[in-house]
């Protein structure tokens, strides 16, 4: 049930677009993005609750394909302190509530 | 607003020792999930405490255990330790009025080392 991330690892230069993926084989409830810096806890950054809903924190966005069993997050005109392992937490249709279960993350370097 | 908080931040145990780790919800919430972190992966559920009885688990040993207190704060006992419980433990706090809307917010975790 764990959802599958991509990529594992993207570099990029301050002022460059990402995007970081997030898929499953099962049907998704909710999708939960996250921000980790090294050494620290997992910070919040949105929650898509159903198809086709996008969300906006600053200059990063997300979007839920309800269809397509997918969520994508997006940063655009990336900066230096977006740099960090994203995680999405997923919750399924029929699963018991509350429960997140995560990817393996995606590593974001941004160079100045 | 104080956010979720965690203690201790690091621990170094050997093998075989037991270990208690404890966390404190955000201002509000009532429920707490602890996971388990392992280096480069994504956290892993190990339960969730709510009006201090445990509702839902993951797919942790019997080793693996658990307390909520009535002021809402939570402990984690691991018995008999293995080298693969090294790991950084994440605690998370939310409302239980709606899960399925309601956002996570984790503490900084603890470390645990065993040796």
């Amino acid at each position: 049930q764990q959802p599958v991330q991509s990529p594992q690892a993207v570099i990029l230069r301050e002022g460059e677009d990402a995007v970081i993926n997030c898929s499953s084989s099962k049907a998704l409830y909710s999708v939960h993005w996250y921000r980790q810096k090294h050494g620290e806890a997992p910070v919040f950054l949105m929650i898509l609750l159903k198809g086709g809903e996008q969300k906006g924190h600053e200059k990063i966005s997300a979007s839920f394909n309800e269809k397509k069993q997918q969520s994508s997050l997006y940063l655009t005109a990336s900066q230096l302190s977006y740099s960090g392992t994203y995680f999405c937490g997923s919750t399924f249709r029929g699963s018991t509530l509350g429960r997140l279960y995560f990817g393996r993350g995606t590593q974001l370097t941004v160079w100045p | 607003d104080a956010g979720v908080t965690q203690s201790p931040t690091h621990l170094i145990k050997t093998r075989g020792q037991q270990v208690t780790l404890r966390c404190s919800p955000k201002s509000g919430h009532d429920t707490v999930s602890w996971y388990q972190q392992a280096l480069g992966q994504g956290p892993q559920f190990i339960f969730q405490y709510y009006e201090e009885e445990e509702r839902q688990r993951g797919n942790f040993p019997d080793r693996f255990s658990g307390h909520q207190f009535p002021n809402y704060s939570s402990e984690l006992n691991v018995n008999a330790l293995l080298l693969g419980d090294s790991a950084l433990y994440l605690c998370a706090s939310t409302n239980v009025g709606a899960f399925y809307t309601d956002t996570q917010y984790f503490g900084p975790g603890t470390r645990l080392t065993v040796l």
